[in-house]
């Protein structure tokens, strides 16, 4: 069964500090893979997707993700952290079924950042 | 433009009452999903819509459930005498659903129930 691992539940960094949070993926197939943020009190809005090409993948903010296939590995990561920052990370895979895409969430990092 | 949109923003209710909550998802996307996010669940998919199709509810956790798309377009999700259980935020989402999948989905700001 599909699913996604984010070993990580609360991460705490510096404001200014290099980012990386974890996600490990189950698909049987080339996964399209997503990274969403969720402010408090906000909806989920979108960083970056992986659908198929460079593994490496550029999104807003200044994050990016590296694809590892051997590793089933989508690793979100910042090299310098702002305040702003702080929210909560959600991976996801999206699976196709039935000619559509359903999203299957890992349960979250929580960012905090100190000043 | 204007993103998904989802009303109310916030929902209070006894248990056993009914509630429906309201989605407008962005113009031309054809595709509608409900999501729920509730503590120690994380994110769960719901049902999902695309156009005139028969919609996916494999995610309906109960038959007290339900959710329609009218016209396309708006789409309600209806709880009937509902559980604490059901405290959650209920997210939707809407795509262009573009064949071969991997489509982006934009979410609403959600609706947080709490049922006392």
């Amino acid at each position: 069964a599909q699913s996604v691992t984010q070993p990580d539940i609360h991460i705490t960094v510096s404001e200014g500090a290099s980012l990386e949070l974890r996600c490990n993926y189950s698909y049987g197939a080339t996964p399209y893979l997503f990274w969403y943020v969720q402010s408090p009190g906000q909806g989920l809005q979108l960083l970056l997707k992986y659908f198929s090409g460079d593994t490496l993948v550029q999104g807003i903010k200044g994050f990016e993700a590296e694809f590892k296939r051997s590793q089933s590995s989508f690793n979100l990561r910042k090299p310098s952290v702002h305040w702003s920052d702080a929210a909560e990370y959600f991976c996801a895979v999206g699976t196709i079924s039935g000619g559509y895409n359903k999203l299957i969430f890992g349960a979250g990092t929580r960012l905090a950042v100190h000043p | 433009g204007a993103g998904v949109s989802q009303s109310p923003s916030n929902k209070v209710t006894e248990k056993g009452k009914d509630v429906e909550l309201r989605c407008d998802p962005i113009s031309g996307h054809t595709a509608l999903y409900w999501y729920r996010q509730s503590l120690g669940q994380g994110l769960e998919f719901l049902i999902y819509f695309q156009g005139n199709s028969a919609p996916d509810k494999s995610g309906l956790p109960s038959d007290r459930f339900s959710a329609e798309r009218t016209g396309g377009s708006v789409s309600t999700l209806t709880i009937q005498r509902t559980q604490q259980e059901d405290s959650a935020v209920y997210l939707c989402a809407s795509s262009l659903a573009r064949t071969g999948g991997g489509d982006e989905q934009f979410f609403g700001p959600g609706t947080r129930l709490t049922v006392l």
